[in-house]
């Protein structure tokens, strides 16, 4: 069946813009994960939603971080006036609450000028 | 807080011989712990997980790892080497109420295979 898949795959933007970065879920998983993969931090967890819960929205590192999710299942991950260090790949997951593991997209790249 | 260390930032082994990478976590209740695989260019991967019984788990790939509450171990092994495990390999202990919450990573062990 379908993974989760990733738009873009690379995104290029120039410092102060705002970027829209999408993920598909495997359908009917429940849960969708948002984490960020860069040199200088490994892999960082961002936010995450469960059903109808309200999301965890612990790990974003600024107000300049959203995240929604519609209907269940597409998610974006929303960037305003980016900055450099917002620099890195960005990976979505999603999960059921039946055997709870994380399966993994290809992720964006996301290079801020 | 919960925690993954991954001792070794890098690690070379030879084609066929055994491997075992090291992840000590920190979580104050039973944890769930996972081994992912990422090689260059390409996504996480799902090597094996742990979420009770048997301490002794099988993966894919022809590996395994064993949890050791004691030494809030989860060390990662495999018997013999290929030179197609060379790779980046992430640690990671669910966090979370439920465990099923977000994943807290190590910072990964690269994998170098000499012929």
């Amino acid at each position: 069946g379908a993974g989760v898949s990733q738009s873009p795959s690379n995104k290029v933007t120039e410092k102060g813009k705002d970027v829209e970065l999408r993920c598909d879920p495997i359908s009917g998983h429940t849960a969708l994960y948002w984490y960020r993969q860069s040199l200088g931090q490994g892999l960082e967890f961002l936010i995450y939603f469960q059903g109808n819960s309200a999301p965890d929205k612990s790990g974003l590192p600024s107000d300049r971080f959203s995240a929604e999710r519609t209907g269940g299942s597409v998610s974006t991950l929303t960037i305003q006036r980016t900055q450099q260090e917002d620099s890195a790949v960005y990976l979505c997951a999603s999960s059921s609450l039946r055997d709870r593991e994380q399966y993994f997209g290809p992720g964006t790249r996301l290079t801020v000028l | 807080a919960q925690s993954v260390t991954q001792p070794d930032i890098h690690i070379t082994v030879s084609e066929g011989a055994s491997l075992e990478l090291r992840c000590n976590y920190s979580y104050g209740a039973t944890p769930y712990l996972f081994w992912y695989v990422q090689s260059p260019g390409q996504g996480l991967q799902l090597l094996l997980k742990y979420f009770s019984g048997d301490t002794l788990v099988q993966g894919i790939k022809g590996f395994e790892a064993e949890f050791k509450r004691s030494q809030s171990s989860f060390n990662l092994r495999k018997p013999s080497v290929h030179w197609s495990d060379a790779a980046e390999y992430f640690c990671a202990v669910g966090a979370g109420s439920s465990n099923t919450g977000k994943l807290i990573f190590g910072q990964g062990t690269t994998l170098q295979v000499k012929p």
